[in-house]
């Protein structure tokens, strides 16, 4: 059973660069990491998604080791806007083969004038 | 806007009723996932189909069906309403089902039981 863990909640003040880390120890080897990004009330919102080494987008850059086993999410220079709740996303993979997307618990980022 | 299309924003009714949640997924995209998201929780994976098929389950009660038809659309029926059923339900869709696939949700139906 694939499972996610990351901090619940963590605050920054604005202009900082922020460092989201995600542990996946069970990710299986045909697994891609995706983080989503969620306001209240909101459905949420793809923000990447890689599989190994380093992805870069116009918002954010996801950093994945070797071994995959964890991910960051960078965000640079984040703003009052960016406060949200973040959720790192792998597969989970029954034995039938069928693939589910299970969010975790996400990361509530308050971003601070 | 995510070209996912959740109908009806809002719901209130009372214990013991039924509602009907619809979602018309992006176009092209076949396959459609439902989510039960409830006050200041996470966002908890019921069901999935892909091209009309039911292709993944997760934590969906008994009380709660769901399908899609040919159009692609879908919808999520809720009976036997309990006060903690009262929760955001939020659709997903992606063009294929599987790895590597990015979910495109609606704004959600509020659904509120008295």
């Amino acid at each position: 059973l694939a499972k996610t863990t990351q901090p619940i909640s963590m605050d920054s003040y604005e202009g900082q660069e922020v460092n989201i880390t995600c542990s996946h120890n069970n990710i299986a080897t045909n697994d891609y990491i995706t983080w989503y990004q969620q306001f209240p009330s909101q459905g949420p919102r793809f923000i990447i998604q890689g599989y190994k080494t380093k992805v870069t987008n116009e918002v954010a850059s996801l950093f994945i080791p070797a071994d995959r086993k964890s991910s960051t999410l960078s965000l640079p220079r984040v703003s009052l806007s960016d406060t949200a709740v973040y959720y790192c996303l792998v597969g989970d993979r029954a034995t039938s083969g069928t693939y589910k997307y299970i969010f975790g618990t996400g990361t509530r980022l308050k971003v601070l004038a | 806007d995510s070209g996912v299309t959740q109908t009806p924003k809002h719901l209130i009714t009372a214990t013991g009723q039924r509602v009907t949640l619809r979602c018309s997924p992006r176009s092209g995209d076949l396959s459609v996932y439902w989510y039960q998201q409830s006050l200041d929780q996470g966002l908890q994976f019921l069901i999935q189909y892909y091209n009309g098929e039911e292709r993944a389950k997760g934590n969906i009660l008994e009380r709660f069906s769901a399908q899609q038809f040919p159009d692609l659309h879908s919808e999520l029926n809720l009976s036997s309403l309990e006060l903690g059923d009262s929760a955001l339900y939020f659709c997903a869709s992606s063009i294929r089902t599987g790895e590597g696939g990015e979910l495109f949700f609606g704004e959600g139906s509020r659904l509120t039981v008295l």
